[in-house]
């Protein structure tokens, strides 16, 4: 398809487990953007990625989490040691780049039990 | 530092009445706004953009840069506008932060 695409839709895993979510961007998207999305709050800002510039981590909350991407392609967000609040909705978005629109994927519905 | 203020979690109307979203933004350079709504079990998607100056749906946004504010309007809300809405902001980096959204409700 032609939009962003994120697997798993739904992860269940146990507290102290490591996850990893992965996110497919519009081809030629030079930008990708995580967000994570608590039950009942807003979009929180994670990482950004611009081509091969090194990515704003800034939005990160803890050691514990990381996101690679390799050139324009795929993007991996990695969560070690789970925690329960961790769980919540994980978004990716991509863009083109310049004054363009953010293009958002479906969503990874992580819970830790 | 780039944020978004959207004060209403919650907002409810009754349709055919004026809707308005708040949002307030903090940033030091020129910024450049949107608005994306997210209806019941579909993905974030654009609405609008100050950039464009451009009516969507019957919504409309203005840029005030004295008030730092990039409000939200309708006249006359329809019930399909029930959704969550996000103000958004665009810094000179590229980086793309959100509000925390204002899910509205249009009563019949």
């Amino acid at each position: 398809g032609a939009g962003v695409s994120q697997s798993p839709s739904n992860k269940v895993t146990e507290k102290g487990k490591d996850v990893e979510l992965r996110c497919d961007p519009i081809s030629g998207h030079t930008a990708l953007y995580w967000y994570r999305q608590r039950l009942g709050q807003g979009l929180e800002f994670l990482i950004y990625f611009q081509g091969n510039s090194a990515p704003d981590k800034s939005g990160l909350p803890s050691d514990r989490f990381s996101a690679e991407r390799t050139g324009e392609s795929v993007s991996t967000l990695t969560i070690q040691r789970t925690q329960q609040e961790d769980s919540a909705v994980y978004l990716c978005a991509s863009r083109a780049g310049g004054n363009t629109e953010a293009f958002f994927g479906q969503g990874t519905r992580l819970t830790v039990v | 530092a780039q944020r978004v203020t959207q004060p209403e979690k919650l907002l409810s109307v009754f349709k055919g009445a004026p809707v308005e979203l708040k949002c307030n933004y903090s940033y030091s350079g020129s910024p450049e706004l949107f608005w994306y709504v997210q209806y019941s079990r579909q993905r974030l998607q654009l609405l609008l953009r100050h950039i464009s100056r451009e009516s969507i749906k019957g919504f409309t946004a203005d840029l005030n840069k004295g008030e730092t504010s990039f409000h939200l309007k309708k006249p006359f809300a329809q019930e399909e506008d029930s959704a969550m809405y996000y103000c958004a902001l665009k810094g000179g980096a590229q980086k793309l932060v959100f509000g925390q959204g204002t899910r509205l409700t249009i009563n019949p």
